[in-house]
């Protein structure tokens, strides 16, 4: 059981580049989350989707798109990254009556030069 | 204020100590909280979960939550080197579809053999 894989698992990019991190889940959880991690300032919040077909802002989102392609995955795009977001991305995926129970994928490192 | 507040660390305790970890909040409708636990390079994972107020024991775990001062605390009893870690607070004020956690910065626990 895979659980949630997230790719890549490293990147470097230039500033004004894109990319999409992926993330698949096989728990069949209605829920899945896009959290950064930066030292100091804990886990925040980029976007969630409660549901397929539905995705909302979360604490940080400036600068992030995401996409909910079906029930199994959800990708966060970078349409023009900045330096200001070299950070740990984490998925995250949980069943809609346990959301207290989220489960993590292993996260992307990624650094904007 | 932040509407978690957890204790930077990092802390440094020798194999057998009790730990104690502590969390503070703001926002008087939280009713769920957990620990996830991160090991170096790795995504958070469950550790313990408590709904209101009230201690919870898992093994050498335990979760105790006061919801009349706002304050979590996870003790660990016989600490051993693999429980050297990350410990992250979480909390939200309901569960299901759109519920949301708000994390604390989290601590970084090493424990010396």
């Amino acid at each position: 059981n895979a659980g949630v894989t997230q790719t890549p698992k490293f990147q470097v990019l230039k500033t004004g580049q894109s990319m999409t991190l992926q993330c698949a889940q096989d728990m069949n959880h209605n829920s899945m989350y896009w959290y950064r991690q930066d030292p100091g300032m804990g886990l925040r919040l980029i976007y969630y989707s409660a549901s397929e077909g539905t995705t909302d802002k979360g604490e940080v989102p400036n600068g992030y798109n995401v996409s909910r392609l079906n029930k199994r995955e959800f990708s966060l795009r970078l349409e023009s990254a900045a330096p200001s977001q070299t950070s740990v991305y984490f998925c995250a995926s949980s069943a809609e009556d346990r959301s207290e129970t989220q489960y993590f994928g292993p996260g992307t490192r990624l650094l904007v030069l | 204020q932040k509407e978690v507040e957890q204790d930077p660390g990092p802390l440094s305790v020798p194999e057998g100590a009790i730990v104690s970890l502590n969390c503070t909040y703001s926002n008087s409708a939280f009713q769920y909280f957990m620990w996830y636990r991160q090991y170096s390079r790795k995504g958070p994972e469950l550790l313990m979960y408590t709904y209101s107020s009230g201690n919870k024991e898992d093994g050498r775990f335990t979760a105790q939550v006061d919801k009349s001062s706002k304050y979590i605390s996870l003790f660990i009893r016989d600490s051993q080197p693999s429980d050297s870690a990350t410990y992250l607070c979480a909390m939200s004020g309901y569960t299901g579809a759109n519920s949301k956690l708000t994390f604390g910065k989290g601590i970084t626990l090493s424990v010396r053999p």
